[in-house]
């Protein structure tokens, strides 16, 4: 079976661009959460995503946004790049509401300059 | 707003050495407890996850224990070797439907000296 996989492993953005990160879960689960991870830091969540609806969102600003598509698949947006916006996004799949057990991707590296 | 603190921040030992590293949150209403490993550059793999209701969790020479009551968790390695050598994390999480997502502790950054 094949685990959370994420795209791209790293790509490098200038400040102003706007980045698409891509997210496909485990096979049958249908909850999809983001999280941004800064050097040195534990991950700090950004969105919950189930049955194709937000259900949740962590302190991050508007320029962050996600959908969730019909196969579960999840694609986080962000706009207007800052430099602060370097860190490591990681993609975690659960099995829903009860199953809050969380398996993640190995997560796109972005690198703002 | 929950807080979760990891000790020690970073700890070095011989091969073969048992121990312990803590986590510790201070909303005690969670739903769940999951520990986590990290390689450096890489994302997360699940270690052991405990539900509320439980006390521990044991997986090979891993051992998770869990207080709700005070706000505690331990990870017990037991015979460390150097491929256990990574950043640990630990997360809580406060509901069933996860909309509030895991808060994370800073990691614990082991390292196993052959």
């Amino acid at each position: 079976d094949a685990g959370v996989t994420q795209s791209p492993t790293h790509l490098i953005k200038t400040r102003g661009q706007q980045v698409t990160l891509r997210c496909s879960p485990i096979s049958g689960h249908k909850s999809v959460s983001w999280y941004q991870q800064v050097l040195g830091q534990g991950p700090q969540f950004i969105f919950q995503y189930y049955e194709k609806e937000e259900r949740g969102r962590g302190n991050f600003p508007d320029r962050f946004s996600a959908r969730q598509f019909p196969n579960y698949s999840s694609e986080l947006n962000v706009n207007a790049l800052l430099l602060g916006d370097s860190a490591l996004y990681l993609c975690a799949s659960s099995g829903g509401t009860t199953n809050t057990e969380a398996f993640f991707g190995q997560g796109t590296r972005l690198t703002v300059v | 707003k929950q807080e979760v603190t990891q000790i020690p921040a970073a700890l070095s030992v011989p091969e073969g050495e048992n121990l312990v590293l803590n986590c510790s949150f201070t909303d005690s209403a969670i739903y769940n407890l999951q520990w986590f490993r990290q390689d450096p550059g890489k994302g997360l793999t699940s270690l052991l996850l405990i539900q509320s209701s439980q006390r521990e969790q044991t997986s090979g020479r891993l051992n998770a224990s869990l207080d709700k009551s005070s706000g505690r968790s331990t990870l017990y390695i037991a015979a460390s070797q150097p491929g256990d050598s990574a950043t640990y994390l630990c997360a809580v999480i406060r509901s069933g439907g996860g909309a509030d997502g895991l808060t994370f502790g800073k990691g614990t950054h082991l390292i196993i000296q052959p």
